[in-house]
């Protein structure tokens, strides 16, 4: 069972274009973080949401955390070939006191 | 940059012998994660220690073991390698403990067993 789901797996977009990757889950996360992968690399953190209904910006990257702090989503405005690599979402369960990570968004933007 | 340096980056070894890989942070940062990367898997947590000499198994943890005998480093053994083990491993650390300090990983190192 996979325990937060990421959608899409894979997206392939014009430069320009605006997208909104999805992290859903059916349990509770204290925080939820976002990262991304380039090819030969370790995930590099990209924000930290804690709070439900919680919205932080990151130059053209928008993310929001859900009200009820069970998904998140990450919106690109004007997506550029710089933004190509692997999404990941990550959450942090405090019933477990685990950390959960989706199977990832791989985006690719087409110059 | 989180100063972790993870060796060796590439290796290929034969199915039953041992393999042990290495994360060396600089950072003096007291948590240490073992994470292996498979396609349709996405990040697994094998092994993480929570100070020298502290270690805890993830949730994929057999046929591998861990030490940290100093801060600074965290040991990766696959006492006898199978082809399941094959994978891109990554190293993490932390400030804190999970959930109240992100992650910052190491470039990896990709292993296949053959």
């Amino acid at each position: 069972t996979q325990l937060l789901e990421q959608s899409p797996q894979f997206l392939s977009i014009q430069e320009g274009e605006n997208l909104t990757v999805y992290c859903n889950s059916s349990s509770v996360f204290s925080s939820l973080q976002w990262y991304r992968q380039e090819p030969g690399e370790g995930p590099v953190l990209l924000v930290t949401v804690v709070t439900g209904g919680e919205v932080k910006k990151l130059k053209r990257l928008t993310f929001q955390f859900g009200d009820a702090r069970k998904d998140s989503s990450l919106h690109i405005t004007a997506a550029q070939p710089g933004d190509t690599g692997l999404y990941l979402c990550a959450g942090h369960r405090n019933r477990d006191d685990k950390i959960i990570f989706g199977k990832g968004t791989r985006l690719h933007i087409l110059p | 940059d989180a100063g972790i340096t993870q060796s060796p980056r590439h290796k290929v070894t034969e199915t039953g012998t041992p393999v042990t890989l290495r994360c060396h942070q600089t950072e003096n940062h007291r948590y240490m994660y073992w994470y292996r990367q498979d396609p349709g898997h996405g990040l697994r947590l094998i092994h993480y220690s929570y100070g020298v000499k502290d270690t805890d198994k993830g949730e994929v943890s057999d046929g591998y073991s861990v030490s940290r005998s100093k801060t600074e480093d965290f040991l990766l053994t696959l006492e006898s390698a199978t082809s399941s083990q094959t994978s891109v491993y990554f190293c993490a650390i932390s400030q804190r403990e999970v959930g109240n300090s992100p992650l910052h990983f190491g470039n990896g190192t990709r292993l296949t067993v053959t």
